[in-house]
């Protein structure tokens, strides 16, 4: 069974910069697992952020961005707003079946 | 703008069928495949199921790959998860949610959700 890791949570000050990863139980992270990004805040469904490593939506704030850090797939938030603090979840592409990971709570 | 509004969340027992419904609007519906995803309460998020723009194409998560099917009608503009066999564990918030391509890009709208509770 395909395990998907993030860090269970992290915190930032308003205004820093934060980095959230995204491993896989099967290797390394590469763009034929077409890493997409997800925001969750309580009550509500969730937010596509990022799809296919580091494509942005039309809605996606320029302070997040997506790309590799070493072998996992990252979204790095520069400039971390007080409205940043939600869940976060990745997911990734395993020939057809898709995988999410276990979300990282981020703290402002 | 993209809608997706998801129908047919009940209450059921073990063992029991469901047929969830997503009404789509706002985009061409047979050039996109479409995803299922549930939230189960104090855990993740979890993807259940995708079926590409034709049909052609369909897959599940091994928790529910042999209990639930993913189909769609694209005269309607709709799509369904039948589920069969439900469990307790199957009780969630279930999404309705459009990928970015035909195939499958990762997914870039989401509908409201609607919840299913499988119970005695």
């Amino acid at each position: 069974q395909t395990v998907v890791t993030q860090e269970p949570s992290l915190t930032v000050s308003p205004g820093g910069t934060v980095t959230l990863t995204c491993a896989s139980s099967t290797g390394a992270v590469t763009s034929s697992h077409f890493p997409n990004w997800f925001q969750q805040k309580p009550g509500q469904a969730p937010r596509t952020l990022i799809y296919s490593t580091s494509n942005k939506l039309s809605w996606t704030p320029a302070r997040f961005s997506g790309s590799f850090l070493g072998d996992k797939a990252a979204l790095i938030v520069s400039g971390v707003q007080p409205e940043d603090e939600a869940e976060y979840y990745c997911l990734l592409h395993y020939g057809g079946v898709w995988v999410f990971g276990g979300g990282t709570q981020l703290t402002v | 703008e993209v809608q997706l509004v998801e129908s047919g969340g009940v209450v059921v027992q073990p063992g029991g069928s469901l047929r969830l419904s997503c009404a789509a609007a706002g985009f061409t519906f047979d050039d996109y495949a479409m995803h299922w995803v549930r939230r189960v309460p104090g855990k993740g998020l979890e993807w259940v199921s995708l079926i590409s723009w034709d049909g052609g194409n369909t897959y599940y998560a091994d928790s529910v790959k042999g209990r639930f099917t993913i189909s769609r009608d694209d005269s309607k503009n709709a799509l369904f998860l039948q589920m069969n066999s439900l469990r307790v564990e199957d009780t969630a918030l279930y999404f309705c949610a459009k990928d970015k391509g035909p195939v499958t890009d990762g997914i870039d709208h989401w509908g409201q959700g609607i919840q299913v509770t499988v119970a005695s």
